[in-house]
């Protein structure tokens, strides 16, 4: 059963800090890495996506990617109140267009 | 550009009635999902189709439930008869998906399904 791993929090981080968000993966095969932000009675954003080990940057959200440890995790820097959502983590193997997803983390951003 | 489009938003309706849940894809993408979620189990995936093809049913829960993708543009998601336990968020989502390519997946709103 090919699985995706997160904490459900929730995490609570002070305004202005950096939240730090983690995934594992249990299918080795996997080949692309997904980011989704749900807010409270709202659809699935996707915020990031990373393909190769390392690190991708865009704006205050970093994705981190290590495929040899099988985790995959998303930096928010500079916090903010209105980060306050679920995120949730999607993965995808390799020959399918299938995502599996994780339950989601829910974060919380304090004023 | 229009994202994916669901309809209706909403949908409350008696145990044992039919519903007909509507997607329209972003327009030029090949693939799409229909989704479950719920408190307790989170997003599940019921159903996919690339190219208007049914791929993998698997999620589907049981045979009530049913899908159907008649042209690029348009896909339904049917369930016969409903029961209180089917009440959910259905999400239909479409991404490009080229070969292996792996392309996001976009969401629509949702539809928020009430069985009484």
């Amino acid at each position: 059963q090919k699985e995706v791993e997160q904490n459900s929090g929730p995490l609570s981080v002070p305004e202005g800090a950096i939240a730090s968000l983690n995934c594992t993966y249990s299918d080795r095969v996997s080949q692309s890495f997904f980011w989704y932000r749900q807010y409270s009675g709202k659809s699935p954003e996707l915020i990031m996506s990373i393909y190769s080990n390392g690190d991708k940057e865009d704006g205050r959200f970093t994705a981190q990617l290590n495929k040899a440890s099988q985790y995959v995790s998303l930096l928010i820097r500079d916090s903010q109140p209105s980060d306050s959502a679920t995120y949730l983590c999607a993965v995808n193997g390799g020959g399918t267009y299938k995502y599996i997803f994780g339950t989601g983390t829910r974060l919380k951003v304090l004023a | 550009d229009a994202g994916v489009i669901q309809s209706p938003r909403h949908e409350v309706t008696e145990m044992g009635q039919e519903v007909t849940l509507r997607c329209k894809p972003i327009s030029g993408h090949n693939s799409l999902f229909w989704y479950r979620q719920t408190m307790m189990r989170g997003l599940e995936l019921l159903i996919y189709f690339n190219n208007n093809v049914p791929i993998d049913d698997s999620g589907m829960p049981e045979d009530r439930f049913s899908a159907k993708m008649p042209n690029a543009s348009f896909s339904t998601l049917k369930i016969q008869p409903s029961e209180p336990r089917d009440s959910a968020v259905y999400f239909c989502a479409s991404s490009l998906g080229l070969g292996g390519s792996n392309q996001p997946q976009h969401f629509g709103d949702g539809t928020r399904l009430s069985i009484l």
